[in-house]
């Protein structure tokens, strides 16, 4: 089946650190891949998506390359904010059909100043 | 505007109580979504509607009843929830929801449902 692997957390971090979040999956054919974000307290925000192999997603300073040869789909920050402090989420559509959506168990950031 | 807005933001109910939740978006999508999520766990889905029709029921029990009464709303209907139903209840929508095609879902704040 499909199925999405994420970094335990917390992942804890001083402000203006390099952020890397991985993330592997699991899919047959030919899936899409997403981030998104979570801040206390509301709902899940999409970051970025990448729908094909070797595409990068990117928004907000935050990028992930979609590889297919690893199957990973990273997530990357040059310089993370106290206020990038949130869960985040990787997720996989596996396009079969009604955009069910499989997502990894989530992982915590923390950004101290 | 991508906005999904859910009422209300907090309900606390008796395991007697009847009530329902609200979601609304005017993005002109077609596909609505209910998601229940609990503490420190992803979102799991519950329903899925696509063009009004119910096309996925993730073998909820049938305390919950999801509603949608035209394209822009989505509710769900609670009756004689249990404690262990307490969670945050996420509605998503999306564009569209046909095979082969990739839909960003778009969320709501929650409802923060607590049963006692």
């Amino acid at each position: 089946g499909n199925s999405v692997t994420q970094m335990e957390g917390p992942v804890t971090l001083s402000e203006e650190a390099f952020l890397t979040i991985n993330c592997t999956y699991t899919a047959t054919g030919y899936p899409s891949l997403f981030w998104y974000v979570q801040y206390p307290g509301e709902g899940l925000q999409l970051l970025l998506k990448a729908t094909k192999a070797d595409d990068k997603g990117s928004n907000k300073g935050f990028e992930a390359t979609y590889r297919k040869e690893t199957t990973s789909f990273h997530l990357e920050k040059g310089s993370v904010q106290v206020s990038d402090s949130a869960v985040y989420f990787c997720a996989l559509n596996a396009n079969t059909g009604f955009q069910k959506l499989v997502f990894g168990t989530g992982t915590r950031l923390l950004v101290s100043p | 505007d991508t906005e999904v807005t859910q009422t209300p933001k907090h309900l606390v109910m008796g395991m007697t109580n009847k009530k329902s939740l609200k979601c609304e978006q005017h993005m002109g999508h077609r596909a609505m979504y209910w998601y229940k999520q609990k503490a420190k766990k992803p979102p799991e889905l519950m329903f899925v509607y696509s063009y009004e029709k119910l096309s996925i029921n993730e073998s909820v029990p049938s305390r919950f009843s999801p509603e949608c009464p035209n394209s822009s709303l989505l509710n769900l209907h609670l009756h004689a929830l249990q404690p262990e139903d307490s969670a945050l209840y996420l509605c998503a929508s999306s564009q569209d929801t046909g095979a082969g095609a990739s839909y960003e879902q778009y969320f709501g704040p929650g409802t923060r449902l607590t049963v006692t």
